[in-house]
């Protein structure tokens, strides 16, 4: 069984558009995250959501928003799409809160915004 | 804000020993981690430094010293599987606990 998944892996779209991407997480982890790696690799931190808690970057567009209908999932919604937003995002989970430096992460999903 | 550093491409040959550096700016630092991401995969844990000194699992060691804001982490008896990207990254209080990653560091591995 897949701990962190991810829909889908591959996602083209036109600029505008609104999409999302699911993440399910089935390893009971109280903590889900969702980040975004552009094309130098850079691991950027969008969002934390935690027990109803959502700590989001400050850096991150109002075009983007988690959903979390339950501790399992955190789906990412993103608004009318550009061409910058074009990376691959990644959802991770960790256990017992921030209390450690151990996520596991699903195997991405690649956005390419046309 | 918080700032990493690390190298961002370094060579070795099989067999060989490779430390890569990590120097880190937080504000209440909590711990120091280190993933490996392969291309087109998912970065992986490899481990995390809380406290100073060495921690070893099996050919990866990490290193921490939070006097000098300074890690590492050594790869011993390189092999070409160990080719991927690596990254350092910190939690602290100024990220509420969440992971901040730095930039990587590109490992080539040559026979």
């Amino acid at each position: 069984d897949t701990a962190v998944s991810q829909t889908p892996k591959y996602l083209v779209t036109q600029m505008g558009n609104d999409k999302s991407i699911k993440c399910e997480q089935n390893l009971g982890h109280d903590t889900m995250y969702w980040y975004k790696q552009d094309s130098k690799k850079f691991l950027k931190i969008m969002f934390s959501y935690n027990n109803k808690e959502l700590i989001i970057n400050e850096t991150v567009p109002n075009r983007f928003s988690p959903k979390s209908p339950d501790k399992a999932h955190l789906n990412l919604h993103i608004n009318s799409l550009e061409l910058g937003d074009s990376a691959v995002y990644f959802c991770a989970s960790s256990p017992g809160g921030r209390n450690t430096g151990e996520l596991f992460f699903g195997e991405g999903s690649r956005l390419t915004v046309l | 804000g918080q700032s990493l550093e690390q190298p961002s491409e370094v060579t070795a040959v099989e067999g060989a020993i490779v430390q890569i550096n990590c120097t880190y700016q937080t504000s209440g630092f909590y711990g120091l981690s280190w993933y490996q991401q392969h291309d087109g995969g998912a970065p992986t844990f490899l481990s995390y430094n809380a406290l100073d000194g060495l921690e070893e699992t099996g050919r990866f060691s990490s290193f921490l010293s939070r006097s000098d804001s300074y890690g590492y982490l050594l790869l011993q008896e390189l092999q070409m599987k160990d080719s991927a990207s690596y990254f350092c990254a910190v939690r602290d209080w100024r990220s509420q606990g969440n992971l901040i990653f730095g930039k990587g560091t590109k490992l080539s591995v040559k026979p």
